[in-house]
């Protein structure tokens, strides 16, 4: 049971290059989140999705676009990669009768 | 003032030792309260749910005093194994009844 997968697990890019961070998950969960985690601010979340096709803003939304079209992926894309996007991205997922998430083994995106 | 408040420590006791952690949330309405722990560059996970009554879960022992809106862990016999961030999480009642909000957490290094 692979239950929540992220890929890639480390990327580099440059500042301004579109970047995609993919969230898998095989529990048919019909709730996903996308968080950052940095040092002095602890777990913020992006953006997080209700079912398929619905989507909504978190704390920290700007510069960041998600898509769900598949109960199982929620893909989050950075347009156009900043300094400040340079973080540890975490995807979760929680299914309908309980509030606990499950989180991916997270992303490490550093943009140069 | 932050919606969730934890000690950051760092927590450092001896193998045996029986350590506690506090943690005060703003939000009074708030419905459901969780422990999660993070391992050094690892993802958060789901430790224990914390119940009205009190629970216990082995050496895990989760207080909810909502009088006084904190939220408390202990842990008893600590293990070199326990060292990690011990993270407070809230589920506010504000917004999606999904979010959760995560504390900054609380380092723990259990020492032989």
């Amino acid at each position: 049971d692979a239950g929540i997968t992220q890929s890639p697990r480390y990327k580099i890019t440059e500042t301004g290059r579109q970047v995609t961070l993919m969230c898998h998950q095989t529990w048919s969960h019909s709730y996903m989140f996308w968080y950052r985690q940095d040092l002095g601010h602890g777990l913020r979340l992006i953006y997080y999705s209700a079912a398929a096709d619905i989507t909504d803003k978190g704390e920290v939304p700007d510069g960041y676009v998600v898509s769900r079209s598949k109960t199982e992926n929620f893909p989050l894309t950075l347009e156009s990669a900043t300094r400040s996007q340079t973080s540890v991205y975490f995807c979760a997922s929680s299914g309908v009768h309980s509030y606990e998430q499950y989180f991916g083994p997270g992303t490490r995106l550093t943009v140069t | 003032r932050k919606e969730v408040e934890q000690d950051p420590g760092p927590f450092n006791v001896p193998e045996g030792a029986t350590v506690a952690f506090n943690c005060t949330y703003s939000n009074s309405a708030s419905q459901s309260f969780f422990w999660y722990r993070q391992d050094c560059r690892k993802e958060p996970k789901l430790l224990m749910s914390v119940y009205s009554s009190g629970n216990e879960d082995g050496r895990f022992t989760a207080q909810l005093n909502r009088a006084s809106q904190y939220i408390s862990l202990l842990i008893r016999d600590s293990k070199l194994s326990d060292s990690a961030t011990y993270l407070c999480v809230v589920n506010p009642p504000s917004g999606s009844a999904r979010q959760l909000t995560f504390g900054s957490g609380t380092q723990l290094t259990v020492l032989p």
